[in-house]
């Protein structure tokens, strides 16, 4: 069984700073990871898709890479902003069905 | 408007009671989830959907039931609701060949009294 962990589990950084949120997972045979984005009591926000054959994607100030081998995916967040406080979550989904399992999360807080 | 609609987006019901959470979605995907969300438990798979005519159980399905009306809908059931079926609720769809991923609803956040 797939197990996704996200580290750390909650984050507070001053703007500005560049920050990495860390997902691994246990089975390496994967069809893609997503990054999501989770505003307090709201839905999810697709960030970036990154299949298995990718090594890496961008999206403005953000970078997500993956490395299957070590089962680790890492969300970069380029010179932070008060508007990036969230809940940033990964999804991985194996193959053959291609139900993503999903990690508990870092809770971001970007303070002015 | 949003590419999958839930309704209601709140609702507070009674122990016991039948209650249907709705989901439709105009993106034209042949995969739709249901999942819940619960502090410190993250997200959980309750049914998915691979068309139509393909419904399967997901790790938390007891005490749910769905229906996959057509392509574009697909309705969660709590048959008889407890309160610890108190949780945020999630749609989700997804196309396996589009690499767009997963797409989710604005959930609907179910209180039971």
């Amino acid at each position: 069984k797939q197990e996704v962990t996200q580290i750390p589990a909650a984050l507070s950084v001053p703007e500005g700073e560049n920050l990495v949120l860390n997902c691994s997972f246990t089975d390496s045979a994967i069809y893609n990871l997503q990054w999501f984005r989770q505003d307090p009591g709201k839905g999810l926000t697709s960030l970036l898709l990154i299949q298995s054959s990718q090594r890496e994607q961008t999206s403005g100030r953000l970078n997500a890479s993956l490395d299957k081998s070590s089962g680790r995916s890492t969300l970069y967040i380029a010179a932070s902003q008060p508007g990036d406080s969230a809940t940033y979550l990964c999804a991985v989904s194996r193959g053959g069905s291609y139900i993503p399992t999903f990690g508990r999360g870092t809770s971001l807080i970007v303070h002015p | 408007d949003a590419d999958v609609t839930q309704t209601p987006r709140n609702r507070i019901t009674k122990t016991g009671k039948r209650i249907m959470l709705e989901c439709s979605q105009t993106k034209g995907h042949d995969r739709m989830y249901w999942y819940r969300q619960d502090p410190g438990l993250g997200l959980r798979l309750i049914y998915y959907s691979f068309d139509v005519k393909d419904i399967n159980k997901g790790e938390i399905s007891d005490g749910y039931s769905v229906s996959r009306q057509a392509q574009a809908k697909f309705s969660l059931s709590l048959e008889s609701a407890i309160p610890n079926q108190t949780a945020l609720y999630f749609c989700a769809t997804s196309d396996l060949h589009s690499g767009v991923g997963y797409t989710f609803g604005s959930g609907t956040r179910l209180t039971v009294v």
